[in-house]
Formats: structure tokens, C-alpha cells, sequence
């Protein structure tokens, strides 16, 4: 089934280190964003692509970098991890005119 | 530009009862509300959507209802059983040809055996 894939689905690392988390979608959507979820509060937006040549900050974007590297793959990086980026991460993809979003299952990372 | 408030944050219903999740929005020419479920430890999923040209929509149990003079969004859901328990997430998608979402903060609905 066409879907929205997220590596990996845990992850604890250290302070200072580099991590990225990784998005594949095989659905041929052309939008692709990040997401951040920390518990009691909702879906905060990192950064958005509409397609491969374009990437875009949303709200909470620092500390924070990503790549498109094709249209099916969209990364997130965290240059140095910091505890309070301690939280539940969701790839999610869309394809207009349909204004449907599909979730990945999320990457949980934890900062110690 | 567009911003979606979303109440309340926690709801604890009877099993059996109702519930209701109010959304307001900013944007009057938002033309699209759709509202999210998440289980626990699990994505947030569709469940249902309307569209700026209508007023209510039904699924089964759940209902979407759209009052676009007071720019306000219900969901509601009747006869609730535990697998309703799970935070719920509206969202609104502002006029033009952007297609963008507008997320609420959520509402965590709790269902009482």
C-alpha cells in the first residue's frame, strides 16, 4: 500500500549530537513537511517543501535543518540535539487539490 | 494569516454520551475543515471533513458541523464507546490556492466506562 515511512521510529541520543530522521512516501505526493508533537500540545510545523527545489521554515525551524532529496524523501536534521528537542516527530505528505494530509507513524526521540 | 483555536483542551464524557470539540478560525475565506483522530501512539488519521459550501455532514456516529458567519467548526459525536478516546485535531485551510492545513492545539477526548 502507498504510504508515509519514517526511520527510525526511536531513537535516544545524546546532547551535542548530530541525528537525522529520515521520511519516504511512496504515494507521489509533491508536498512533504515535519512536524513536531510534544505531549498535551499539537502539531507544531518545522519546515514544508512543496516540491524538490523548494523548502520552507514553518514556525519552530531553529535548530532544526532538512533536505529534499527527491520527491519521494524528505529529512530532518538536528545539527546539535538539545534535551527540549526531546519529542514526537511526524513526516506528513499532501497532494493538491486534494487537501488530505497522510502521516507517517512518527519518530519518537528522546535527548539525554 | 489563519489561526485555529480549538476547545476544549481535555473533555472526559460518560461512555454512551455526547461529545462536542469547537474550533474557531480566523481566515474568512478558509474554505476547507477537516478534523484529524490519534490514538494513542499512533498518526493522526482523517475521519471527517467539510467544505465551506456546507453546513453538516454526517458519518455514522460523528457529525461536522460548520457555521461560517461565526467562523466556528464542531465536531460532534454521539453514542461515544472507548475507541473513541484519542485526541482529536481540527484544521482549517485558508482561501486561494496554498492547500496548506491550519492545525487546532487539539482536544483529548476521554470516554468514562
Amino acid at each position: 500500500d502507498a504510504d508515509v515511512t519514517q526511520t527510525p521510529r526511536n531513537r535516544i541520543t545524546k546532547t551535542g549530537k548530530r541525528i537525522m530522521l529520515e521520511c519516504s512516501q511512496t504515494k507521489g505526493h509533491d508536498r512533504m513537511y515535519w512536524y513536531r508533537q510534544d505531549p498535551g500540545l499539537g502539531l507544531r510545523l518545522i519546515y514544508y517543501s512543496f516540491d524538490v527545489k523548494d523548502i520552507n521554515k514553518g514556525e519552530i525551524s531553529d535548530g532544526y535543518s532538512v533536505s529534499r532529496q527527491a520527491q519521494a524523501k524528505f529529512s530532518l536534521s538536528l545539527e546539535s540535539a538539545i534535551p527540549n528537542q526531546t519529542a514526537l516527530y511526524f513526516c506528513a505528505t499532501s497532494a493538491p487539490p486534494n487537501y488530505g494530509y497522510t502521516f507517517g507513524s512518527g519518530t519518537r526521540l528522546t535527548v539525554v | 494569516g489563519e489561526n485555529v483555536e480549538q476547545h476544549p483542551s481535555t473533555l472526559s464524557v460518560q461512555e454512551g454520551d455526547s461529545a462536542v470539540i469547537k474550533c474557531t478560525y480566523s481566515d474568512s475565506a478558509s474554505n476547507y475543515f477537516p478534523w484529524y483522530k490519534q490514538e494513542l501512539g499512533k498518526r493522526p488519521q482523517l475521519i471527517i471533513d467539510i467544505r465551506s459550501n456546507v453546513g453538516e455532514k454526517k458519518d455514522q456516529r460523528i457529525a461536522v458541523t460548520l457555521n461560517k458567519t461565526a467562523k466556528h467548526f464542531s465536531l460532534h459525536i454521539t453514542e461515544t464507546q472507548p475507541e473513541d478516546s484519542a485526541v482529536y485535531f481540527c484544521a482549517a485551510a485558508p482561501g486561494g490556492s496554498n492547500y496548506q492545513l491550519i492545525w487546532g492545539a487539539g482536544t483529548k477526548l476521554i470516554i468514562k466506562p
